[in-house]
């Protein structure tokens, strides 16, 4: 089993739709969640922090849910800007050591 | 204040050849990590140096290895290429301790033919 798993996808939305990505890790000793955007041939960029109350930032929301061992993003009232790869990031720290693992993506294409 | 920068940007090598990959950290950060990137596929982390020493590794042979260097800057070095290396790969850095996402370079596409 991998160690973060996501939402295989594609997503195709029209513009307008609210649309939900899961993510789900198997290391309860994760420490650090996050939402990375990577645009095509790009590289990965921060999207947003997730934590277990919830964090809102404009029409984006993550959620961490520590029990189940699961994020999950919202994107309300889609963009075609909003077109991506959504990919979800668990940190596990010891010491100076720190390793991100990445899921696979989940890729959005939001449709006009 | 630049930020994280590689070098290449492209590199096209054949099948057996060695590559070098280098990667400078944003200003006043210590640690650098290196990630593989296929194509469809999630970064996957190879390893992770501070204070010039590997601290943490990835599941990659022994034909992946790196370097930190005093100005915390970093090379990897990837021997007898294999189709399959071609990828994406990523630099990321961060301050020791720091709690903070990483944030990555634009990355170096290498292609083995």
């Amino acid at each position: 089993r991998k160690e973060v798993e996501q939402d295989p996808g594609p997503f195709n939305v029209p513009e307008g739709a609210t649309v939900a990505f899961n993510c789900t890790y198997s290391n309860s000793a994760s420490q650090s969640f996050f939402w990375y955007r990577q645009d095509c041939r790009k590289e990965p960029k921060l999207l947003m922090s997730v934590y277990s109350s919830g964090n809102e930032d404009g029409r984006f929301t993550a959620q961490l849910n520590r029990a189940s061992q699961y994020i999950s993003l919202l994107i309300r009232d889609s963009k075609l800007s909003d077109s991506a790869t959504y990919l979800c990031v668990v940190i596990r720290s010891s010491g100076s050591a720190r390793q991100l693992t990445f899921g696979s993506g989940t890729q959005l294409t939001v449709l006009p | 204040d630049a930020g994280v920068t590689q070098s290449p940007t492209h590199l096209i090598k054949t099948r057996g050849q060695q590559v070098t990959l280098r990667c400078s950290p944003k200003s006043g950060h210590d640690t650098v990590s290196w990630y593989q990137q296929a194509l469809g596929q999630g970064p996957q982390f190879i390893f992770q140096y501070y204070e010039e020493e590997e601290r943490q590794r990835g599941n990659f042979p022994d034909r992946f290895s790196g370097h930190q260097f005093p100005n915390y800057s970093s090379e990897l070095n990837v021997n007898a290429l294999l189709l399959g290396d071609s990828a994406l790969y990523l630099c990321a850095s961060s301050l020791v301790g720091d709690s903070s996402p990483l944030h990555f370079g634009n990355g170096t596409r290498l292609t083995v033919t």
